[in-house]
């Protein structure tokens, strides 16, 4: 069965413009969750869909958005890129929400 | 808002040693997971649990959910085993309602 897959692997943008990254799921999995990893805060929540449903978001600023597509597929949006948003994007993937949770190899972003 | 501690925040040992990395949290919760990150980003749930303990090879995790605290031991250490090891918490009964809260990680190395 296929990992969890996430596109693009590597990203360079410049401040003030938006990224979309992308997140497919295991085979059957319904739900998918994005964090945010940086060094100085660590890994955070940004926020949880299944069925096409964001159930919970976490503390981010209204730039960061995402969507879940009748496939179960993924996307999260960035508008308005500031330097601090360089990080590791991890999106993971699980059967249900609160089941055990499969990890993508992440996206990093570097804005400059 | 959950408060996840882990320590100790370095490890250093030799190979075959047994290492026993802790979590605490500070409010209910409805699971805690453990996982692993290698170098480069990737990460992989190694357990997840509510009670009790789980075993997978060498590695075995315990839960005492009345003093919100968990282990995470691995038996006869090997080089393999270097990486960085995070706690996280799923919300109070009920699906993990905020997401997951991630400890700030133990940052294990195993000398040969």
């Amino acid at each position: 069965k296929a990992g969890v897959t996430q596109t693009p692997r590597y990203l360079i943008k410049t401040r003030g413009q938006q990224v979309t990254l992308s997140c497919s799921p295991i085979s059957g999995h319904r739900s998918v969750s994005w964090y945010q990893q940086t060094p100085g805060q660590g890994l955070q929540f940004l926020f949880e869909y299944f069925s096409e449903t964001q159930r919970n978001k976490g503390n981010f600023p209204g730039r960061f958005s995402g969507r879940q597509f009748s496939n179960s597929r993924s996307e999260m949006n960035v508008s308005t890129l500031e330097l601090g948003d360089s990080a590791l994007y991890l999106c993971a993937s699980s059967f249900l929400p609160a089941y055990e949770q499969y990890f993508g190899p992440g996206t990093r972003l570097t804005v400059t | 808002k959950n408060e996840v501690e882990q320590s100790p925040q370095n490890l250093t040992a030799q190979e075959g040693e047994f290492i026993t990395i802790n979590c605490s949290y500070s409010v209910g919760i409805s699971a805690l997971h453990w996982l692993q990150q290698h170098p480069g980003g990737g990460i992989v749930s190694l357990f997840m649990l509510s009670s009790g303990k789980k075993k997978h090879g060498r590695l075995i995790a315990t839960i005492n959910i009345q003093e919100k605290h968990s282990s995470l031991h691995i038996t006869a250490s090997h080089p393999r085993d270097s990486a960085v090891y995070i706690c996280a918490v799923s919300g109070v009964a009920g699906g993990g309602a905020d997401g997951l809260t991630f400890g700030k990680g133990t940052h294990l190395i195993i000398q040969p």
